[in-house]
């Protein structure tokens, strides 16, 4: 166990919908990082938030935004959904030390749209 | 997108047989962190290196961080069929940036 929660684990729905990712990173990880995982794909970065506060971006696309709360927790949201939008969406949280990151994902949500 | 090569992107061994893959960048990496994804789930890491030449073991797992801070290799010794699965390494330039990850070396140990 990670210490990164994920909800829900697994999502079906439709195209053109919505849908809000929860995650909670582990106890005093200020970083959130989303990456979203495609069928035999690796991991691509979608955004970082610290504390509250966006950090970087990377291909995430107009219809997806995200959040940190003052309690730590992140939301992903997609929405007007598209079935290429399928795939696993991975938290991660990250924890600095003296020498360096450590960064533990979640178990992922699934979602499929059809 | 991804800018790290790993290899080879898959392997199929025996049991009992070495195992070692591998990680480059053209740019320079502060952090490397290996991590083993079974389907569905997510990645969990394995190994974290830090400082340049360092080589961490964890267990029968064994990864270096390149002196030129461009790569990085892991390897398995004495396969067991539990590690099959996908091991991607990652690289982060500066604390608290993003990961970038590799293509992923799938892994097949025949009992």
């Amino acid at each position: 166990d990670s210490g990164v929660t994920q909800t829900p684990k697994h999502l079906i729905t439709a195209t053109g919908q919505r849908v809000t990712l929860r995650c909670s990173p582990r106890s005093g990880d200020l970083s959130v990082y989303w990456y979203q995982q495609s069928l035999d794909q690796g991991l691509q970065f979608l955004i970082q938030y610290y504390n509250g506060e966006e950090r970087a971006k990377g291909n995430i696309l107009e219809r997806f935004s995200a959040q940190q709360f003052p309690d730590l927790h992140s939301e992903l949201n997609l929405s007007s959904l598209e079935l290429g939008d399928s795939a696993l969406y991975f938290c991660a949280s990250s924890v600095a030390r003296s020498t360096g990151n450590t960064i533990y994902f979640g178990e992922g949500s699934w979602l499929t749209v059809v | 997108g991804q800018q790290l090569n790993q290899s080879p992107q898959s392997m199929f061994i025996q049991e009992g047989e070495d195992v070692s893959m591998n990680c480059t960048s053209s740019s320079i990496f502060n952090t490397w962190l290996w991590y083993k994804q079974d389907p569905g789930e997510g990645p969990v890491l394995l190994i974290a290196l830090y400082k340049a030449g360092e080589l961490t073991s964890n267990g029968r797992l064994t990864a270096q961080f390149g002196i030129t801070r461009k790569d990085s290799f892991l390897n398995i010794s004495a396969s067991i069929p539990s590690d099959v699965g996908i091991y991607f390494c990652a690289g982060q330039r500066t604390s608290g940036s993003r990961l970038t990850f590799g293509e992923g070396t799938q892994l097949t140990v025949n009992p």
